[in-house]
């Protein structure tokens, strides 16, 4: 079957660096996605990945590892309004999206 | 109006109600979805549309029935819904392209109760 890991919830601290980690076994690779959902609103696009490395988007940085089936997402100088749940997703081989449950992120200040 | 809207927000209906949510994208897509999405786990896609036609339903009950009249517009019926289909139901839109990746644009949903 189709399955993506993501820690379920997540704490830092105001001003602070987190790494969210995600790991995937599709059938097929052909992307894979990161999305931020504040409680009660709809998901946004954060981040894509489909080659190695990093991708750097102002404080907001996604890694990726196809060997690995590996990925995380990278928050640095942490603000109060990250609080929210961060999905990951992958797109397979049928070019659906295999979505994680998410990884809740609390932010302290 | 840009983006994706969906009406109503919220809804309660009873099991032998006959409602219909609504979902509509201003961003020019060919491609739109229906989403349920249960606390703690990850969104289950229910539909595809894609260039109007349906090309995904991921054994979905026949109590709820979509309709996709054009590209920007997509209704999803519901009838003889049971409770454990109280969730929130996220509308999606994106630009389907052959090469390329083409990230969703979702709606705020529709927080439904079935009581």
């Amino acid at each position: 079957g189709q399955n993506i890991d993501q820690p379920t919830e997540m704490t830092a601290t105001e001003g602070a660096i987190v790494q969210i980690n995600c790991t995937y076994q599709t059938s097929g690779f052909n992307g894979l996605f990161w999305y931020q959902q504040h409680a009660g609103e709809a998901p946004t696009f954060l981040s894509y990945n489909v080659l190695d490395g990093l991708e750097e988007k102002g404080r907001f940085s996604s890694f990726l590892s196809r060997s690995k089936g590996y990925s995380y997402l990278l928050l640095k100088e942490l603000q109060m309004k990250d609080s929210a749940s961060y999905l990951c997703a992958v797109r397979d081989s049928n070019y659906q999206l295999i979505w994680g449950a998410g990884t809740k992120l609390i932010i302290k200040p | 109006e840009t983006g994706v809207t969906q009406t109503p927000r919220h809804l309660v209906m009873g099991m032998t109600n006959k409602k219909s949510l609504k979902c509509e994208q201003h961003l020019g897509h060919n491609a739109m979805y229906w989403y349920k999405q249960s606390a703690k786990k990850p969104l289950e896609l229910m539909f595809v549309y894609n260039f109007k036609e349906q090309t995904e339903n991921n054994s979905v009950p026949s109590r709820f029935s979509p309709e996709c009249p054009n590209s920007s517009h997509l209704f999803l019926h519901l009838h003889t819904l049971q409770p454990e289909d109280s969730a929130l139901y996220l509308c999606a839109s994106s630009q389907e392209e052959t090469s390329g990746h083409y990230e969703q644009y979702f709606g705020p949903g529709t927080r439904l109760t079935v009581t």
